[in-house]
Order: structure tokens, then C-alpha cells, then sequence
């Protein structure tokens, strides 16, 4: 399975601050996910990014507070625009698996303590 | 639309025991997919098994195995010979054919007793 990797591991912000979190593959896929996953809950999907479209977002996420990058196959970076309390979470990215494409694997996620 | 329900918050089992966590989902849907993931307190989001809709034979990964209802609509996972590295959430999920969405349950932590 893919290797995936996020920057930071973890980070604590100020309010109205915002942060941009990078996920890595180590082979080209071809989507992406970001999820949040507030303290003691599931997962939550927030946009799918595919390379060389506009992100998809699900309902309850915007792009002007999430925006998400994805310039080639391989990088994807998440935005946490304007961070409040609300946004503390475990921010996490997955990919396909090119093998299994009904599969995603998941990177080791990024957790964001806004104060 | 298609929900997961995992019933049970928290699970215990003593080291080197046996223990099964619930699964049951809903959908209309007749060709999907069914997972196990694990999430140690590192957070990681580990694939422990797949199991496809179609494949009548339950899916096995070393001490892992699920028992795969699909007219009963239930996916339980059972560890067994439970080792302390086991403790963790387990989330189910549920994909249908034509999507790329998951569907998780709400979880179920683990504790492995010495």
C-alpha cells in the first residue's frame, strides 16, 4: 500500500489564525480525501481533491474556510482558514489504494488544538 | 441511505482471549464494501480487513477475521489470541460500488488486559 505522510504532526493556534496542513504520497494516485475527526468521534469527510479539478466538498464544509490545493499526483495540502475553539481536531488525509480501489489508506493525521 | 451502527462503545478481553466487536449496517444496495480500521492512540487509521459483498467467504488476516451476514446486514470482527498492541478504536465502514465514500460507525475502544 501507498506510503502517506502529513505535516505537522501536530500544531497548537491561535484563534483567527489559520494553518495549512501537507500530505505526501510516496506513488501518484488518483484522489485524495481529507477528513476531520473531532475529540472522541468518527470521521468526518471533508472534499475529495482530485489533481486538476476543483476539490469536492461535502455538505457542511466551504471552500473559503477549508481550502485545499492539489497540484500533482503525488501532493495535497488543507487549509483551516479563520480557526476557532470549534475547529480542534484530528485532521487526517487518505488516498485510494491503486491495487484496491475501493481501499483507502490513511496518513497519520495532524492534531490541531486551536486556543 | 446507508447507515453503520457499531453498539458497543467499549469492548474488554484479557491478553491472549478472544472478542468479537459488532457491526450492522443498512443499505439497498446489493454489491459493496465492508471494513475494519483500527486506530491506536497515535491516531493512524490502520485497514485490518476488506471484505467484499459479493465473496460469500469471510475475509481472514492472521488473528483477524470477520463473520460477514449479508442477509442479516451484520460484519463482526473477531481478534483472537488478543495482544496488548490490540488496544485501540475499531471503526467499521461501509462503501457502496459506485462511490468513493466512506460510511464510518461511531467506534468501538478496545482495552486489552494484562
Amino acid at each position: 500500500s501507498a506510503v502517506i505522510s502529513q505535516k505537522p504532526s501536530r500544531d497548537i493556534c491561535q484563534r483567527g489564525t489559520s494553518l495549512t496542513i501537507q500530505c505526501q504520497v510516496d506513488s501518484q494516485v488518483t484522489m485524495m480525501f481529507w477528513y476531520r475527526q473531532q475529540p472522541g468521534q468518527s470521521l468526518t469527510l471533508i472534499a475529495t481533491a482530485n489533481q486538476g479539478s476543483e476539490a469536492t466538498y461535502e455538505s457542511g464544509f466551504v471552500i473559503d474556510k477549508f481550502p485545499i490545493s492539489r497540484p500533482n499526483l503525488t501532493f495535497s495540502t488543507l487549509t483551516v482558514s479563520n480557526m476557532s475553539p470549534e475547529d480542534s481536531s484530528i485532521y487526517l488525509c487518505s488516498v485510494e489504494d491503486l491495487a484496491f480501489t475501493d481501499t483507502q489508506y490513511f496518513g497519520p493525521g495532524t492534531r490541531l488544538t486551536v486556543l | 441511505a446507508q447507515t453503520v451502527t457499531q453498539s458497543q462503545p467499549e469492548m474488554s478481553v484479557q491478553e491472549a482471549e478472544t472478542v468479537t466487536l459488532s457491526c450492522t449496517y443498512d443499505t439497498s444496495e446489493s454489491d459493496y464494501y465492508l471494513f475494519w480500521y483500527k486506530q491506536p492512540p497515535s491516531r493512524q487509521m490502520i485497514l485490518v480487513i476488506r471484505q467484499e459483498a459479493y465473496k460469500q467467504q469471510n475475509a481472514t488476516e492472521n488473528r483477524f477475521s470477520v463473520n460477514f451476514q449479508k442477509a442479516a446486514k451484520s460484519f463482526s470482527l473477531k481478534i483472537s489470541d488478543s495482544q496488548l498492541g490490540d488496544a485501540a478504536m475499531y471503526f467499521c465502514a461501509y462503501r457502496g460500488s459506485g462511490t468513493y465514500k466512506y460510511i464510518f460507525g461511531t467506534g468501538t475502544r478496545l482495552k486489552v488486559l494484562a
